[in-house]
């Protein structure tokens, strides 16, 4: 069974405060990583898109990283409109799986002006 | 402007009742899913679909029904056999074959029993 776990629940950062988001995944056969960014009361939105451990892909003031068996997403020098809920999600291999992703509860960040 | 829409934005339904969540999206995507979240977690998959008049059951199931009738629609319904439907239900879709593409999601529909 494929699983996504985020660490931490929660993240409070002063503005400028540069920290790092933990995605750990367990799956049977990687096809691709996902981050999304989701405010409160909406749908996520995409981010990133990972497919092979050592790629690395940016926007603004995110960095995405991965490795074989966890994703980072480094956050430099963050502004509170950074504040969001981060969701990690992998997509396996397997025939049965079809294009259905596995989700993780996401790591809340907060970011202080 | 190509995108996923949701409605209605706000659902209350009494025990009992049957409720249907739309969902459409103009993106020409093959493949469309529902998933529902709690507070304070992440989403879990419902039911998905890869193509027009064919359907996949999710890891939560039970209690949902859903049809595939156009490429463009697919309409989730909450019957009352589902015994814990408050939820925010989102929709979302993705290009297949190429089933690596990531997933665009709607707005969500939050849903709440009285």
């Amino acid at each position: 069974e494929d699983q996504v776990t985020q660490s931490p629940e929660a993240l409070r950062l002063q503005e400028g405060e540069s920290s790092s988001l933990n995605c750990s995944y367990t799956v049977s056969g990687l096809r691709g990583l996902f981050w999304y960014r989701q405010d409160p009361g909406k749908g996520p939105e995409f981010l990133f898109t990972l497919y092979s451990a050592g790629e690395e892909k940016e926007k603004e003031r995110l960095k995405a990283t991965l490795t074989k068996k966890e994703s980072f997403l480094h956050i430099t020098a963050p502004k509170p409109e950074d504040s969001a809920t981060y969701l990690c999600a992998v997509q396996a291999k397997t025939e049965t799986s079809g294009s259905r992703l596995t989700f993780g509860e996401g790591t809340q960040l907060t970011v202080n002006p | 402007d190509g995108g996923i829409t949701q409605s209605p934005k706000y659902l209350f339904r009494k025990e009992g009742q049957n409720v249907t969540l739309s969902c459409e999206q103009n993106l020409n995507h093959d493949a469309m899913y529902w998933y529902r979240q709690d507070p304070g977690q992440g989403l879990r998959l419902i039911y998905y679909s890869q193509i027009v008049n064919d359907f996949q059951k999710g890891d939560i199931a039970e209690g949902y029904s859903v049809s595939r009738e156009k490429k463009e629609s697919f309409p989730l319904t909450v019957t009352s056999a589902q015994k814990n439907p408050t939820a925010f239900y989102l929709c979302a879709s993705s290009i297949y074959p190429l089933a690596w593409n990531e997933q665009f999601f709607g707005p969500g529909t939050r849903l709440t029993v009285l």
